[in-house]
């Protein structure tokens, strides 16, 4: 079945550094992949919609300058957190439709992000 | 707005135990139900869907009935296995929209042998 690869699984930082996140459909082309964020004990929180070929379209709330995201082929989009701060650890993760509005997504294994 | 509201876990079940995990939900009109299932060290899966009122989505022995009379969508197994032990999370997509999905907290369900 399609599959989406992320990476790294896990990273630590410094605070005041940059992260980038890679998010990769395998098997499959995504003209639209999706950035969550999940907080220990509560749901999955979309952030962004990753567009190839144009701007991502955030949630309200998520500063677009803080968590820039690309989406520079078919098959990979990047999330990257720029001058992290420590409320800024979570765990980060992609996902794509193998279809639109089907309602199934398929989803990467997750980032788990410290700053320290 | 539209929730989603699962039962809390963990839930521990030993092995050929039946599983009920309840989910409810908050929405105009008739979204479509999802569960979602993550195995540890995994992404999310979709494990099941239905997508009308009295559909019954069915996957690996999993049962779930979108009952639109008590806004639920409860998922059961007849008997887990060990192999089962994950987290489930329960969510709703709006006219099939599927950057409106709404996601309940999820269950962590524990089956021992």
């Amino acid at each position: 079945g399609a599959v989406v690869s992320q990476h790294p699984s896990w990273v630590i930082c410094k605070s005041g550094t940059s992260v980038k996140i890679e998010c990769r459909s395998l098997d499959f082309q995504a003209t639209t992949m999706f950035w969550y964020r999940q907080f220990p004990k509560q749901s999955l929180m979309l952030m962004a919609t990753s567009n190839e070929g144009s701007k991502a379209t955030y949630e309200q709330g998520v500063e677009k300058d803080k968590f820039l995201i690309n989406h520079a082929s078919l098959t990979l989009s990047t999330l990257t957190v720029t001058s992290a701060h420590p409320e800024d650890s979570s765990f980060y993760i992609c996902s794509a439709p193998p279809g639109l509005n089907t309602g199934e997504l398929f989803f990467g294994e997750g980032s788990r992000l410290t700053v320290l | 707005g539209d929730s989603v509201t699962q039962m809390e876990g963990p839930v521990t079940l030993s092995e050929e135990a039946f599983l009920t995990i309840n989910c409810t939900y908050t929405a105009t009109g008739y979204p479509s139900l999802f569960w979602y299932v993550q195995y540890p060290g995994e992404g999310l899966q979709l494990l099941l869907k239905a997508t009308k009122a009295d559909d019954k989505g069915s996957n690996k022995g999993f049962e779930a009935t979108y009952r639109k009379e008590t806004t639920s969508f409860h998922l059961e197994k007849g008997s887990v296995q060990v192999s089962d032990s994950a987290v489930y999370f329960c969510a709703l997509s709006r006219g099939g929209n599927n950057r409106k999905l709404i996601w309940g907290l999820g269950t962590s369900l524990a089956v021992n042998p």
